[in-house]
């Protein structure tokens, strides 16, 4: 069972169209990440979060907003998206960070920007 | 900035055997921990193993082990006993302290019966 759940599972969304992303873990965590991920490459990390504070923004485009309201929750809200955004968007948690801890992953959502 | 290479893009096992991934990294840092995540198709990526650098022992985990060559910057997953679930992707990922987590291109790994 996954202690990281993200919601949709599935989403389909237009090129004019806003949508969010849904990520919470249950473990008492207090880092967390969002990773996105080509089919058959590795996850390439987009965002860090430090006690509800983004640490880390890999220079991702500003069509993707990321949003931690507390430290068990995660958002992603997408607006004016592209095709090539089309992926696995993977959650993640840790313990801390910065530090060196197992990040456990959620079970993704697989988007599809048409 | 640090590397992951995994030289492997796909293989293939036998059910019941032993097969062994590769991985290599390169770092100048003497203090770093090294993982092994499997992703299942279409399911999610989770924590087969990880390594300490500072430790000399090698990580074991049921069917799962590793050959850490910290010399070589070298750090391989073993699989014994295959079983048809193994059947996944394979990402070997290096991590220091207050840097992220860097992933290799990943290994397929196909378990027949």
């Amino acid at each position: 069972d996954t202690e990281v759940t993200q919601t949709p599972k599935h989403l389909v969304m237009g090129m004019t169209n806003k949508k969010s992303l849904k990520c919470e873990q249950h473990m008492g965590h207090r880092a967390m990440y969002w990773y996105k991920q080509k089919a058959k490459k590795p996850p390439e990390l987009m965002f860090v979060y430090s006690y509800e504070k983004l640490s880390i923004n890999e220079s991702v485009p500003s069509r993707f907003s990321p949003e931690c309201p507390n430290s068990s929750l995660l958002n992603l809200h997408l607006h004016a998206l592209q095709p090539e955004d089309s992926a696995l968007y993977l959650c993640a948690s840790s313990q801390e960070w910065p530090g060196v801890y197992e990040q456990y992953f959620g079970p993704g959502t697989r988007l599809t920007v048409t | 900035a640090q590397t992951v290479t995994q030289s492997q893009p796909e293989m293939s096992v036998q059910e019941a055997e032993t097969v062994t991934l590769s991985c290599t990294y390169d770092t100048s840092e003497n203090n770093y921990y090294l993982f092994w995540y499997k992703q299942p198709p279409s399911r999610q990526m989770i924590l087969v193993i990880r390594q300490e650098a500072y430790k000399q022992q090698n990580a074991t985990e049921n069917r799962f082990s590793v050959n850490f060559q910290k010399a070589a910057k070298s750090f391989s997953l073993k699989i014994s006993d295959s079983q048809l679930g193994d059947t996944a992707m394979y990402f070997c990922a290096f991590m220091e302290y207050g840097n992220k987590l860097v992933f290799g291109a990943g290994t397929i790994l196909r378990v027949k019966s």
